[in-house]
């Protein structure tokens, strides 16, 4: 059974601080993703990674940074938190290539920045 | 940018009735589109997937139907059960690696 497991489901962090937010999966995929959920806009995709080392921008990266040491893991850091940056976010995980590309999700982290 | 929506917010429907949810997307460069299932406190679940030249593909109580005409995808499910109750979501991508959500339509099955 697939699975994505992301270190916390609930967060509660203070405005500036540095937040770390970790995302491993089992199954081996190449392609890594950090997406945030809002009511009503849906899941907007933050970061995306293809491979170990590797990142690239999605939407709406400002604010956050990522890092991807080992194949299976993705972190999301928010340098200095901010209100406006409480929010369910969700990692992801496909495999790369056309033939199959389903994107298996965490339970996702919900944070609250007071 | 990439646009894809769902017609109706929420959807209320008696238990064993079937359900039918829509989406609308705007990229008619999409070429392969899945349907998450999202239970509260929950991540998205996959349910089903298809690719652009397919029109209809069934799985267990789902039914995806793609209109690439009028782009527009919808999800029906058979039976509806209380364990239905979610929210669910379409998704698309030209790439086959990034992929752009809708909003979501909210689920609630009346027993």
């Amino acid at each position: 059974d697939v699975k994505v497991t992301q270190s916390s489901r609930y967060l509660v962090k203070r405005t500036g601080e540095k937040v770390f937010l970790e995302c491993v999966q089992d199954m081996d995929h190449e392609n890594m993703f950090w997406y945030r959920q809002d009511p009503g806009l849906g899941l907007r995709l933050i970061y995306f990674s293809y491979d170990v080392k590797m990142k690239e921008k999605g939407d709406i990266p400002e604010g956050y940074s990522v890092s991807r040491e080992k194949k299976e893991r993705f972190s999301l850091i928010l340098e200095s938190a901010s209100t406006n940056q409480t929010s369910m976010y969700l990692c992801a995980s496909s495999s790369r290539g056309r033939v199959k590309n389903i994107q298996y999700f965490g339970a996702g982290t919900r944070l609250s920045v007071l | 940018g990439e646009s894809v929506g769902l017609h109706l917010p929420t959807l209320s429907v008696q238990e064993g009735d079937n359900s039918i949810i829509n989406c609308a997307y705007s990229n008619s460069a999409s070429d392969y589109f899945i349907w998450y299932k999202q239970e509260s406190g929950k991540g998205p679940q996959f349910i089903i997937d298809i690719r652009s030249n397919m029109d209809k593909r069934q799985g267990q109580r789902v039914t995806v139907l793609l209109n690439k005409t009028v782009k527009h995808l919808s999800l029906q499910i058979a039976a509806t059960q209380p364990g239905d109750s979610a929210v669910y979501f379409c998704a698309e991508t030209n790439t086959g690696n990034q992929f752009y959500f809708g909003t979501g339509t909210s689920l609630t099955v009346i027993p």
